[in-house]
């Protein structure tokens, strides 16, 4: 079956720090692959997707991620966090089959002065 | 585009009474999905529609929960009675096709007393 994890529940890095949250994915094919954010109290918004092409995309905010097919890892980086980048994060994978979507569990960012 | 419209954004309840929860997709999109969003199971799939007519509705928890879409720009969520577990977040997402990326709205919380 189809699943999405995301290893850390809550991370916290300092403002100006880097930034790397994981996400493997379980799919027999190669997938399609989103990371979205949610900002307390709202829905959540796409930051950047992958379908195919280029393994490394880049997306709003200044955030980018990298399909790893060998390691079935999508991780979404940030060079620089800035104190707004605090909100939770989820990856998802959408597949053909089924015209389904899978949500990870997401990972809550908190960033500190 | 206004995006997807959820309405309303907040809603009091008590048990046993008829909650509806209403949902404009963005104009153009032939796909949407209805989630919920609680603490202890994180975003879950209702249900979703293509081109108005259910395709798979086997995330719906249980009768009480009932969604139509009689036309392409208006979708419903229905729980008849309400309880208290039935208290979360309810998002409305839209899509242009599957499994491209999903558009959602900001959310509806619920609060059944």
């Amino acid at each position: 079956a189809q699943s999405v994890t995301q290893p850390d529940i809550h991370i916290t890095v300092s403002e100006g720090a880097s930034l790397e949250l994981r996400c493997n994915y379980s799919y027999g094919a190669t997938p399609y692959l989103f990371w979205y954010v949610q900002s307390p109290g709202q829905g959540l918004q796409l930051l950047l997707k992958y379908f195919s092409g280029d393994t490394l995309v880049q997306g709003i905010k200044g955030f980018e991620a990298e399909f790893k097919r060998s390691q079935s890892s999508f991780n979404l980086r940030k060079p620089s966090v800035h104190w707004s980048d605090a909100a939770e994060y989820f990856c998802a994978v959408g597949v053909l089959t089924g015209n389904q979507f899978y949500f990870g569990t997401g990972t809550s960012l908190t960033v500190i002065p | 585009d206004a995006g997807v419209i959820q309405s309303p954004r907040h809603e009091v309840t008590e048990m046993g009474q008829e909650v509806t929860l209403r949902c404009k997709p963005i104009s153009g999109h032939d796909y949407l999905f209805w989630y919920r969003q609680t603490m202890m199971r994180g975003l879950e799939l209702l249900i979703y529609f293509n081109n108005n007519v259910p395709i798979d509705d086997s995330g719906m928890p249980e009768d009480r929960f009932s969604a139509k879409m009689p036309n392409a720009s208006f979708s419903t969520l229905k729980i008849q009675p309400s309880e208290p577990r039935d208290s979360a977040v309810y998002f409305c997402a839209s899509s242009p096709g599957t499994p491209r990326e999903l558009f959602f709205g900001e959310g509806s919380r619920l609060t059944v007393l």
